[in-house]
């Protein structure tokens, strides 16, 4: 069965960095994911496609400070020089034979 | 740019169907190169997906909606609808409508309407 497990929560000081993951579940370690990002009230925002190798492809105006990379059946999403309106859940996303599939969500408090 | 906006009533009674259109603009939803969804989200909850629909009537559903559920696509209106029968409590959400991207090794959300709050309560 596919699944995305991702932490709960995150938490990370203004200006700093921060990396939330998103684990495969197993036999599904070499899927590609998506990263969006629901801020408070609002509705959710893709931000990026994320193959197994690190490539990645932005959604439009998402600023250099996202980035992600992969490792194994980890998949990263890095925030740099944290801004408060970073704080937002992160959804990871991705689809397997006509099913699609959704992470519990991480919702980022930036301190 | 892409706009995609739901509509629908806010309130539902429970045992009767929720049905929710998506109005698309600045794109055509004819095109082979998307899938067109449905999403929701219960209070203070997560996203959960809940069927897709392809312009020439190919359907994906959630297995645990889909003997409630009907998604279909009207290229002539440039729109696609969402008919959920039977509904409790439970499915009290946020509905959004969005385009999928057919990637080849991912189908993957990258346009989201804004959403609207459905409420099931007699």
């Amino acid at each position: 069965q596919l699944v995305l497990t991702q932490s709960p929560s995150a938490s990370a000081a203004l200006g700093a960095s921060v990396r939330l993951t998103c684990t495969l579940s197993s036999g599904h370690s070499s899927s590609s994911i998506a990263w969006h990002q629901q801020q408070p009230q609002k509705g959710p925002r893709y931000l990026m496609r994320l193959d197994s190798d690190g490539s990645h492809r932005k959604g439009d105006g998402i600023p250099d400070r996202f980035s992600g990379s992969s490792s194994g059946a980890e998949r990263y999403l890095t925030i740099s020089s944290l801004q408060s309106e970073d704080e937002a859940d992160y959804y990871c996303q991705t689809w397997a034979s006509g099913i699609w599939v959704f992470g519990g969500g991480t919702k980022l408090t930036v301190l | 740019q892409l706009q995609l906006q739901e509509s629908g009533p806010g309130l539902v009674k429970p045992s009767e169907t929720l049905s929710l259109t998506c109005a698309v603009s600045g794109g055509s939803i004819s095109s082979s190169s998307y899938f067109w969804g449905w999403i929701r989200q219960p209070p203070g909850k997560g996203l959960e997906w809940i069927g897709t629909v392809y312009y020439l009537g190919t359907t994906y559903y959630n297995t645990s909606l889909q003997s409630r559920l009907t998604i279909s696509a009207d290229t002539s209106k440039n729109q696609f609808s969402l008919k959920l029968s039977s509904v409790t409590a439970a499915d009290t959400a946020v509905y959004y409508c969005a385009r999928i991207v057919r990637a080849g090794i991912i189908d993957y959300f990258d346009y989201w309407g804004q959403g609207t709050l459905v409420t099931v309560s007699s």
